[in-house]
């Protein structure tokens, strides 16, 4: 066990709806990074948070955004879905933006 | 663009002997690199960090090197175990914080 919790486990909805993945981190943890790991593409990187700012950005879409709350817990909003939105999307924390990642065990995403 | 390779989609190893997996990358200055393990359906697992000043680390059975001129780094796992087996995840952070992981290499410890 990781420490990072992330809800929902799964999640199955329609094209054009939108979506909210939460994600807890690690007691102690700044930083949360978000991912979208599909079989073709591996495990891209899509935004990091550092206490409450947003850090870095990676290959997010413009239909998706993210923040970080006083509490330091993160969503990750997905709207107007498409079928290509299916994938798993992990959350991780870390201390800081340069310590190792400590990933949650996913939220898998279907777009029907 | 940024690249990164990692040396093949599946590698198998008899149990005991060392496995060496590679991971390669260009046009591209990595502050440092990581390298994570990751079983079927859960979430990579943090293995080893290596600082680009670092040439070599090591925790147990695991050593990472990281060559900046061959633009390279290598994992080593020494005494391996069909335990071992599972896909391993090599990833670089640039001096933006932007992270670029591969694609994983999976491999076979064989028994």
């Amino acid at each position: 066990d990781s420490g990072v919790t992330q809800t929902p486990k799964h999640l199955i909805t329609a094209t054009g709806q939108r979506v909210t993945l939460r994600c807890s981190p690690r007691s102690g943890d700044l930083s949360v990074y978000w991912y979208q790991q599909s079989l073709d593409q591996g495990l891209q990187f899509l935004i990091q948070y550092y206490n409450g700012e947003e850090r870095a950005k990676g290959n997010i879409l413009e239909r998706f955004s993210a923040q970080q709350f006083p509490d330091l817990h993160s969503e990750l909003n997905l709207s107007s879905l498409e079928l290509g939105d299916s994938a798993l999307y992990f959350c991780a924390s870390s201390v800081g933006p340069e310590y190792e990642q400590f990933f949650g065990p996913g939220t898998r995403l279907t777009v029907l | 663009s940024q690249k990164i390779e990692q040396n093949s989609e599946a590698l198998n190893i008899q149990e005991g002997k060392t496995a060496t997996l590679t991971c390669n990358y260009t046009n591209y200055s990595p502050a440092y690199l990581q390298w994570y393990r990751q079983d079927p359906g859960r979430g990579p697992v943090f293995l080893l960090l290596i600082r680009e000043n670092e040439k070599e680390k090591r925790k147990e059975r695991l050593k990472v090197t990281f060559d900046t001129t061959l633009k390279q780094s290598l994992f080593h796992i020494t005494a391996s175990q069909p335990a071992d087996s599972a896909t391993y995840l090599c990833a670089f952070m640039n001096r933006d914080d932007k992270i670029i992981f591969g694609k994983g290499t999976r491999l076979h410890i064989l028994p």
